[in-house]
């Protein structure tokens, strides 16, 4: 396992198009996260799940922001309609129990709305 | 949770140690500082966290106050790779809540 993976790393897009993001968490993680940053500031939370239930969600999460994580495993961000206020780094970051160390973070995908 | 305050921008020779400040004056006795660094262009890295000893670890030591209202990440012999934006969190280890909330962080320069 070689840690969290996102694909794709980079996505442009035109405005009012929709895209999605993929997240492979480590596999025994049970916990999986979404952040979305813009430059020069921290990642801000999105949404969250635990297995396959999504216990959280930002009110950032607008509804055109969809998340899903079947069966427990992979997650996916969807965005619909994107606007140019969408371009940002989107991170994903999977954890276990009681996150004795922390999130693990994938490299993100960075989008661009055109 | 609490909410920190860390200097913007710092600059460390290599080979020296550099010292990380980060203020979290209302922090409560069960929230948990942890602290994070961000290289560019990749996702943050997770570095250390204490509740109020002071930890080692391989990559770094974290130097909590008594009266736990600041700390000092130290990385004992930086090196160019360490320079990144490092971020001070503090946060209820067993929280529901999930929302670190992340300020700007430091960003470190490691100079040769």
């Amino acid at each position: 396992d070689t840690g969290v993976s996102q694909d794709p790393r980079h996505k442009i897009t035109k405005r009012g198009q929709n895209v999605t993001f993929r997240c492979d968490p480590i596999s025994e993680h049970n916990r999986l996260y979404w952040y979305r940053q813009t430059l020069g500031q921290g990642p801000e939370f999105l949404t969250y799940f635990q297995n396959e239930a999504q216990l959280e969600k930002s009110r950032l999460l607008s509804d055109r922001f969809s998340a899903e994580r079947p069966k427990g495993s992979f997650s996916t961000l969807e965005i619909q309609r994107t606007e140019q206020g969408d371009s940002a780094m989107y991170l994903c970051a999977s954890s276990w129990g009681q996150e004795t160390y922390g999130y693990t973070f994938g490299s993100g995908t960075r989008l661009t709305v055109v | 949770d609490a909410k920190t305050t860390q200097p913007t921008s710092m600059d460390c020779a290599e080979g020296r140690a550099a010292n990380l400040p980060c203020n979290h004056s209302t922090i409560s006795g069960n929230e948990y500082v942890y602290w994070y660094r961000q290289i560019h262009s990749q996702g943050p890295q997770y570095i250390i966290h204490g509740l109020k000893n002071n930890e080692t670890n391989e990559m770094a030591s974290l130097i909590i106050t008594e009266d736990r209202k600041s700390s000092t990440l130290i990385l004992p012999h930086a090196t160019l790779r360490d320079t990144a934006v490092y971020y001070c969190i503090v946060k209820r280890r067993m929280d529901s809540n999930y929302q670190l909330i992340w300020g700007a962080g430091t960003k470190l320069i490691i100079k040769p």
